[in-house]
């Protein structure tokens, strides 16, 4: 069965801090995915990924970067966090091609205070 | 741009009920849109509830049913007796059958519905 585990599940930094969220995806898909969630807004895609070393820009990018290590590994970087940033982080996987369902992670809960 | 808009929660429901969730979207750049229902429990991450890929046909999961409605630009969830499990924040989800594009979506701002017992 598909998963994706994020790490850590909830993280707590202060202003200008540096904070890296950490995925992996055992399924072997090609995309991986950062969305962050916040009430009212659903979920908003940050960066996203098609392979080792590729990276795409998403809806919501500003204030974070991302790296795509191994097909695996899938890594979210805020660099001077701010509070606007606090929110939940949900990293998820799928295939390539028309459709495909993803597969998430459980989130990481982030508060930049 | 391509948006998606449902109902505002949060919703609560007694067991046994009916429910209706509303999904409208607006896909000004895909051609082919495909439409999604994901659900949300309690400490998990979201998790595939059903998908129609093609106008006008409908999908089913769990008791839930949505039709992918063109005319309307509508993808509204339904169940006929929701059951207290079911309680759960629910998104409706708008994809580009594009491979090119890669595998994007735009959520919904995601609905929490809450059955009592």
């Amino acid at each position: 069965e598909a998963a994706v585990t994020q790490s850590p599940r909830n993280k707590v930094t202060v202003t200008g801090g540096n904070v890296t969220l950490s995925c992996r995806q055992t399924n072997s898909h090609n995309y991986m995915y950062w969305y962050r969630q916040d009430t009212g807004h659903g979920l908003r895609l940050i960066h996203y990924s098609y392979g080792a070393g590729n990276l795409q820009i998403g809806d919501v990018p500003d204030g974070y970067k991302a790296t795509r290590t191994t097909q695996e590994d899938f890594f979210l970087l805020l660099e001077l966090a701010s509070p606007s940033q606090t929110s939940l982080y949900f990293c998820a996987s799928s295939d390539a091609g028309g459709a495909p369902e993803q597969y998430f992670g459980p989130g990481t809960r982030l508060t930049v205070l | 741009g391509d948006s998606v808009t449902q109902t505002e929660g949060p919703v609560t429901v007694s067991e046994s009920e009916s429910l209706i969730i509303n999904c409208t979207y607006s896909a000004t750049s895909i051609a082919y849109p495909n439409l999604f229902w994901y659900v949300r429990y309690p400490g998990e991450g979201l998790q595939l509830l059903l998908k129609v890929i093609t106008a006008g046909q409908k999908g089913s999961s769990r008791g839930f049913e949505a039709t992918y409605n063109k005319e309307t630009t509508s993808f509204h969830l339904q169940k006929a007796s929701v059951q207290e499990s079911d309680s759960a924040v629910y998104y409706c989800a708008l994809g580009d059958m594009n491979n090119n594009a890669g595998a994007k979506l735009t959520f919904g701002g995601g609905t929490r519905l809450t059955v009592r017992p």
